[in-house]
């Protein structure tokens, strides 16, 4: 079946650092591939979206860009705030304009001042 | 726009008790979820709605969860009895149909004690 593994967390890093969270994922035909966050005590949000090879997905700083090669769909930030420490989730999608959803594990994501 | 609500935020039982959330997707989504997230893990599907019939429920434990969507609009998921293992944050989600982005509620953390 679908699946989507994600790197360990926590990870802790500094103001203005570099982010990247690694998310491989293995499915049967051509997914779609996500990025949700989810902030203290709030609901998932749709950080961004890719839904064929190649395609780079961006928002608020942060991007991805989908690798059918790889298997591959890493979140990078190129300077992280204070306000980015949240949960991180890379998610799939399989079936055509579906929205159903596989995720991982998800990431913990603190910044520090 | 009024996002997803869900009710109560937090609710703590002891376990053999019933307990029942409640979820009001965004005016106008035909489409709700009901999810599970276990701690430290992504949320895993338990039924979909499209608009009053629920078209897929295959994870649902139907043992002891049941789930209604009276006139296609709030929803209900209810256990009964609970068991200790049903500690976990329950998120309902909404969109447009199927085939549109998900926006997801605040969840709500069950403890069972």
């Amino acid at each position: 079946g679908d699946s989507v593994t994600q790197m360990e967390g926590p990870v802790t890093l500094s103001e203005e650092a570099f982010l990247t969270i690694n998310c491989t994922y293995t499915a049967t035909g051509y997914p779609s591939l996500f990025w949700y966050v989810q902030y203290p005590g709030e609901g998932l949000q749709l950080l961004l979206k890719a839904t064929k090879a190649d395609d780079k997905g961006s928002n608020k700083g942060f991007e991805a860009t989908y690798h059918k090669e790889t298997t591959s769909f890493h979140l990078e930030k190129g300077s992280v705030q204070v306000s980015d420490s949240a949960v991180y989730f890379c998610a799939l999608s399989t079936g055509a304009g579906s929205y159903q959803l596989t995720f991982g594990k998800g990431t913990k994501l603190s910044v520090i001042p | 726009e009024a996002g997803v609500v869900q009710s109560p935020r937090y609710k703590i039982i002891e376990k053999k008790q019933p307990v029942a959330f409640w979820c009001n997707p965004i005016s106008g989504h035909n489409t709700l979820y009901w999810y599970l997230q276990n701690l430290g893990q992504g949320p895993e599907l338990l039924i979909r709605y499209e608009n009053e019939e629920a078209v897929d429920d295959s994870q649902l434990p139907k043992d002891r969860f049941s789930a209604e969507r009276l006139k296609g609009v709030d929803s209900t998921l209810k256990i009964q009895p609970a068991e200790l293992g049903d500690s976990a944050v329950y998120l309902c989600a909404s969109s447009h149909t199927f085939h549109n982005e998900q926006f997801f509620g605040p969840g709500t953390r069950l403890t069972v004690l």
